[in-house]
């Protein structure tokens, strides 16, 4: 089955500055990215997803990128606020089947 | 509207016991999985439902674990003779269609086994 692997498993950075989260895969098949964003005993929240015929998604301060022949997948966080301390999940599919990353815990440093 | 609702919020059993957990998807969202969180770790799937039938229960970690979905909307996630490793946060989550479309989780149930 699929294997992802996130990395780093915590990040603290200085508010206003900028986060990057890295993920890689184990199947080429893998199609579809999401990431998810969860505050602590909340459920998991779609915060941006990018598709295997895609190499980039930005939506406001959050950009995703995919690199299929490397098979790696990034988060990056600009202008990072204290809103946005929280575990991030990356995440990879080859149809309904999501393989989870063991996650990132960023916090933000006011 | 409505997002996704899993009933209890919490749940202690002894080990040995019967649970139940249930769960309530968006409304007109076909697809509904099953996963199970364990502290400090991503989601793992478990279960897959398109409509009443299971099309993949392959994350089912033994016979204990059963998940319905008689309906095609509510699901129950039953655990016999629960173990104290089953303890965990399990979500539920929902999609419009399945396939690739985004998942949609609810607040989990956590499960404790004393």
């Amino acid at each position: 089955g699929e294997n992802v692997e996130q990395h780093p498993s915590t990040l603290s950075v200085q508010e206003g500055d900028s986060a990057v989260i890295k993920c890689t895969y184990s199947d080429s098949a893998s199609n579809y990215f999401p990431w998810y964003k969860q505050e602590l005993g909340k459920r998991p929240q779609l915060i941006i997803d990018i598709r295997s015929n895609v190499g980039e998604k930005k939506d406001q301060r959050i950009a995703v990128t995919l690199n299929k022949t490397a098979k790696h997948f990034s988060l990056h966080i600009t202008e990072t606020q204290p809103e946005d301390s929280a575990v991030y999940f990356c995440a990879a599919s080859i149809g309904y089947k999501l393989s989870f990353g063991a996650g990132t815990t960023v916090t933000v440093r006011a | 509207g409505a997002g996704v609702s899993q009933t209890p919020s919490n749940k202690v059993t002894e080990k040995g016991k019967y649970v139940e957990l249930r769960c309530d998807p968006i409304s007109g969202h076909t697809a509904l999985y099953w996963y199970r969180q364990s502290l400090g770790q991503g989601p793992e799937f478990l279960i897959y439902f398109q409509g009443t039938g299971a099309a993949d229960d392959s994350g089912l970690p033994n016979d204990r674990f059963f998940a319905v979905r008689p309906e095609g909307s509510v699901s129950t996630l039953k655990i016999q003779r629960t173990e104290r490793g089953d303890s965990a946060v399990y979500l539920c989550a929902s999609s419009l269609q399945g396939g690739n479309s985004p998942l949609h989780f609810g607040n989990g149930t956590r499960l404790t086994v004393t």
